[in-house]
């Protein structure tokens, strides 16, 4: 089965505090990307950041930071000096390839909620 | 346009009526997916259009839906005989490549079937 898993469904931080937000997945496949998603009131899903499973390193894009461990399937998103512009829901994703396409698994999301 | 549009950003019909969903895509985009955001769940794949290729329809819940994509740029997603449990916000998201992580999403339209 693929599926994606976020055991949080809300959380809270304070402004410019760090919170972490958890993603476990399955998949059969060996290579595949790994996605967080950011969805606004605007309903807009805004790409947060992406990490390629072949690539041990974490990713990183500014405040946002991954921590991938592949052999248990673990996908977290860290947000350091939370904004209140970071309030949002965040989903978790992982594509998987067929025939040459290739389709989002989304997890059921995490309501972040920065307060001031 | 600077985005990826969607009309109208809300419906409400009633069950049994059709709706159509439109959605405009970046331009030069080649590819173009259809997503349903059931309330609390992430987003279902619905259908995948790539250029001038026959659609992936596996998402399809359904005969009651279908989507085509004219001219390789707008699609319509078409509901017939609705139900109340095809309430959901339907999202479109286009991509200039294969390359995984570069679609632009849409706002979506909030379908409400009473």
């Amino acid at each position: 089965a693929q599926t994606v898993t976020q055991s949080q469904p809300e959380m809270s931080v304070q402004e410019a505090e760090t919170v972490t937000l958890s993603c476990t997945y399955d998949t059969s496949e060996n290579n595949y990307y790994l996605f967080w998603y950011k969805q606004p009131p605007s309903r807009q899903m805004i790409l947060v950041i992406r990490q390629e499973a072949y690539k041990q390193q974490n990713a990183t894009e500014n405040r946002f930071s991954v921590n991938f461990q592949k052999a248990a399937k673990s996908f977290s998103l860290k947000i350091s000096d939370s904004q209140l512009g970071d309030t949002a829901m965040y989903f978790c994703a992982f594509t998987i390839t067929t025939s040459g396409t290739y389709k989002y698994i989304f997890g059921t999301g995490t309501r972040l909620k920065v307060l001031a | 346009g600077a985005g990826v549009s969607q009309s109208p950003s809300n419906k409400v019909t009633e069950k049994g009526k059709d709706v159509e969903l439109r959605c405009d895509p970046i331009s030069g985009h080649t590819a173009l997916y259809w997503y349903r955001q059931s309330l609390g769940q992430g987003l279902e794949f619905l259908i995948y259009f790539q250029g001038n290729s026959a659609p992936d329809k596996s998402g399809l819940p359904s005969d009651r839906f279908s989507a085509e994509r004219t001219g390789g740029s707008v699609s319509t997603l078409t509901i017939q005989r609705t139900q109340q449990e095809d309430s959901a916000v339907y999202l479109c998201a286009s991509s200039p490549a294969r390359e995984q992580g570069v679609d632009t999403f849409g706002s979506g339209t909030r379908l409400t079937v009473v």
